[in-house]
């Protein structure tokens, strides 16, 4: 299986700070990475598709990069409704795997 | 957009058949992979498995085959079946779908949560 790694863990930040959340895969996966942010209670939403390509009515603050086996998500501004866990997924083979999450909070 | 409702029992006994059942509003599309994954309370997400409009299904080896996958195109429903349950298996189980090589999931359903105790 690909393992997916994510960095940070949690990461604590501010309104209006840039934020990247980075995601490894164990075997590069060329850009079949998806990113997906979680709110509590709450069913996952997609962001970003296909590691750089932006969800319909997602905002354009959001915007995702790599390929291979190195990828991240950026935020150019921190907005309140963004304090939330976000996870990558690989879809490069079967099985299908997550990364274990990022935790963004509020400093 | 796709609209899709979970539903099933709530709480299951350990060494059981999990059972659920995914409603799909407005019906199957062709070409895409309708998909189960869950989430065990405070924890992250893990792929289940898929099966397409084809009826073609991929399942995650993790599961040790338990887990079956099936279509019922003429009642707008998908169903998933993990047998031989244990407390492991307590978590929120979502159904999901997107086009084929769209990479990601772009519609979700609400969850329904499975408890598996005695």
């Amino acid at each position: 299986d690909i393992q997916m790694t994510q960095s940070p863990s949690t990461l604590s930040a501010s309104v209006g700070d840039r934020v990247t959340i980075t995601c490894r895969a164990s075997q590069t996966i060329s850009n079949w990475l998806a990113w997906f942010q979680q709110k509590p209670g709450k069913a996952p939403k997609l962001l970003i598709h296909r590691a750089s390509g932006l969800q319909s009515g997602v905002p354009s603050r959001f915007s995702g990069s790599g390929s291979g086996t190195e990828f991240s998500l950026t935020i150019s501004s921190l907005q309140p409704d963004d304090f939330a866990t976000y996870y990558c997924q690989h879809y490069y083979g079967y099985p299908w795997t997550f990364g274990q999450g990022t935790k963004v909070d509020i400093k | 957009q796709v609209q899709l409702q979970e539903s099933g029992p709530g709480l299951v006994k350990p060494s059981e058949t999990l059972s659920l059942t995914c409603t799909v509003s407005g019906g199957f599309i062709r070409n895409y992979h309708w998909d189960w994954i869950r989430q065990p309370p405070g924890k992250g997400l893990e792929w289940i498995g898929d099966i397409k409009t084809s009826g073609s299904t991929n399942y995650n080896p993790s599961l040790e085959n338990r887990a079956t996958i099936s279509l019922d195109m003429s009642k707008n429903q998908f169903s998933l079946k993990l047998t031989s349950v244990t407390a492991a298996d307590t978590a929120l189980y979502y159904c999901a779908t997107a086009p084929e090589g769209y990479g990601g999931f772009p519609d979700w359903g609400q969850g329904t949560l499975v408890t598996v105790s005695s």
